[in-house]
C-alpha cells in the first residue's frame, strides 16, 4: 500500500467545515483512498472512500485531485462529536487478506 | 450495517495467564481480523481469517496467539501467555466486498499486570 502524510494535528471551530489534507503522492492507478476516524478509543469508523471522482455522502465530502496525489476530506459543518483521530488509507481494496494499514493520522480538535 | 459484539469490554489479568477475547458478528462475513492498539499508538493489524483459516498475519501475531472460529458465529482471539507489553485494546472488524469497508467493533481492553 502506498504510504500517506497527514498534518498530526488540526482544529477547527464548530459550526464550519473542517478540511483534512492528505498527501499521497505514490498511489497507484487502482488505488482507493479511504478515510476512517476514531473517536476516543472506540473501533475505526468508515468515513467514505474514492478512486478518482470526488465523493460525497451523508457524513462527508471526498475531493481528489486530479493527479490523484493529494486529497482533502470535508466535514461540511463540524460537531463538537467530530473530534476524532482521521485516518486517510491509500489500499487497493478496503480488507481483503491484508486489512487496511492505519497510519498516526490527523487528530481534529473541534473547538466550541 | 454490520454488526460487532466484542466482549470481554474490559479484561485484568496477571501475566502468564491465558485470556480469550471473543467477537460475535450478527451475520456471516468473508473475512474476520482482530487488530490491536496500544495505548497512544496505531492501530495495528494482528491476522485475518478467511474460510475457517488464517489468511495473513502480522509479525506482532506470534505463536503466544491463535484465533478460531469454532462454532461458526464466535470469533475467537487467544492469547496463551499473556505479557506486560500485551496490554492494548483489541478490536475485532469484519469486511465483504460489498458495501466494501471495515467494519470494527468497540473493542477490548486489556490489562496484563
Amino acid at each position: 500500500d502506498a504510504k500517506t502524510t497527514q498534518p498530526p494535528s488540526m482544529d477547527c471551530a464548530e459550526g464550519r467545515a473542517a478540511n483534512l489534507p492528505c498527501n499521497h503522492s505514490t498511489i497507484s492507478g487502482n488505488e482507493y483512498v479511504y478515510w476512517y476516524r476514531q473517536i476516543h478509543s472506540q473501533g475505526p469508523q468508515y468515513i467514505i472512500h474514492g478512486l478518482k471522482n470526488n465523493e460525497t455522502n451523508e457524513m462527508a465530502s471526498l475531493i481528489i485531485t486530479e493527479d490523484r496525489k493529494s486529497s482533502t476530506l470535508i466535514l461540511p459543518h463540524a460537531t463538537l462529536r467530530d473530534t476524532a483521530v482521521y485516518y486517510c488509507i491509500v489500499a487497493y481494496s478496503g480488507g481483503g487478506a491484508d486489512g487496511l494499514t492505519f497510519g498516526k493520522g490527523t487528530h481534529l480538535i473541534i473547538q466550541p | 450495517e454490520p454488526e460487532v459484539t466484542q466482549t470481554p469490554s474490559h479484561q485484568v489479568t496477571q501475566m502468564g495467564q491465558e485470556v480469550i477475547l471473543r467477537c460475535v458478528p450478527i451475520s456471516n462475513h468473508l473475512y474476520f481480523y482482530w487488530y490491536r492498539q496500544i495505548l497512544g499508538q496505531k492501530v495495528e493489524f494482528l491476522v485475518s481469517f478467511y474460510n475457517n483459516e488464517i489468511s495473513e498475519k502480522s509479525e506482532i501475531f506470534d505463536d503466544q496467539f491463535s484465533v478460531e472460529r469454532p462454532d461458526g458465529s464466535n470469533f475467537t482471539l487467544k492469547i496463551r501467555s499473556t505479557k506486560l507489553e500485551d496490554s492494548a485494546m483489541y478490536f475485532c472488524a469484519i469486511w465483504d466486498i460489498y458495501p466494501g469497508e471495515l467494519f470494527f467493533g468497540e473493542g477490548s481492553r486489556l490489562t496484563v499486570l
